[in-house]
C-alpha cells in the first residue's frame, strides 16, 4: 500500500494567516491526490482533485501543488470557517490511502 | 441533486455480520464506482474498498483491514450499493460513509458499533 505521511498534525493559525499543510506519498503518484476538508460531525468535503484543482464551489483562498511523492496543500488568508481537520487521499494506487489528518484551529 | 444515503448501521456483537445500504439518486448511479470510507470515533478517514461500474467490470478492490470479511456488490436497477461486513471486530467499530469514487458526493454516513 501506499502510505501517505501529512504534517503537521494540528496546527493553531491566526484568523487572515497563511497555512501550508504538507503530504508525502511512499511513492510516486503523479498527480493522484484529492485534499478534503472535514468539520465535525460531518463527511468530508472535497476541496482539491488532481493535486492542484479546485473543486467546483470552493472559495479561492485554498490552493494546492505538487506532484511525484511530495504535496502542498494551502490557504491564503485563513477564515473562522476554515476551522476542521483537512485530509489528503492518494488515488494512483488501486488501493487508496488517506492521509492522517491535519486539525486546523484558530490562535 | 446528487444524494447518497446510508443505512443499516447499529449495534452488532463481534463475529457477526451486517449489511449496510448507500441509495443513490440525482445521477445516473449505473455508470459510477462507489467507495466506501470508514472513520472510527475520534480518528481519520479509513479507505475501505470500492466498486467500479459494470462497464469497468463491476469488480471489487479492498483495503486489507477487510479484504475476506467485507463485500461490496452494487444493483443497478435500484441504484444502491451494499457493504456486506462479515465477522465483524471491535475495530471495526466507526461511522461507515459512501462516496462516489472520485470523491466529490458523500453521504452522510451510518454509525456501526461493535460490541458484546
Amino acid at each position: 500500500d501506499i502510505q501517505m505521511t501529512q504534517s503537521p498534525s494540528s496546527l493553531s493559525a491566526s484568523v487572515g494567516d497563511r497555512v501550508t499543510i504538507t503530504c508525502q506519498a511512499s511513492q510516486d503518484i503523479s498527480n493522484y491526490l484529492n485534499w478534503y476538508q472535514q468539520k465535525p460531525g460531518k463527511a468530508p468535503k472535497l476541496l482539491i482533485y488532481d493535486a492542484s484543482n479546485l473543486e467546483t464551489g470552493v472559495p479561492s483562498r485554498f490552493s494546492g501543488s505538487g506532484s511525484g511523492t511530495d504535496f502542498t496543500f494551502s490557504i491564503s488568508s485563513l477564515q473562522p470557517e476554515d476551522i476542521a481537520t483537512y485530509y489528503c487521499q492518494q488515488y494512483d494506487d488501486l488501493l487508496r490511502t488517506f492521509g492522517q489528518g491535519t486539525k486546523l484551529e484558530i490562535k | 441533486e446528487v444524494q447518497l444515503v446510508e443505512s443499516g448501521g447499529g449495534l452488532v456483537q463481534p463475529g457477526r455480520s451486517l449489511r449496510l445500504s448507500c441509495a443513490a439518486s440525482g445521477f445516473t448511479f449505473s455508470d459510477y464506482a462507489i467507495s466506501w470510507v470508514r472513520q472510527a470515533p475520534g480518528k481519520g478517514l479509513e479507505w475501505v474498498g470500492f466498486i467500479r461500474s459494470k462497464a469497468y467490470t463491476g469488480t471489487a478492490e479492498y483495503a486489507a483491514s477487510v479484504n475476506g470479511r467485507f463485500t461490496i456488490s452494487r444493483d443497478d436497477s435500484k441504484s444502491i450499493a451494499y457493504l456486506q461486513m462479515n465477522s465483524l471486530k471491535t475495530e471495526d467499530t466507526a461511522v461507515y460513509y459512501c462516496t462516489l469514487e472520485a470523491g466529490d458526493y458523500w453521504g452522510q454516513g451510518t454509525l456501526v458499533t461493535v460490541s458484546s
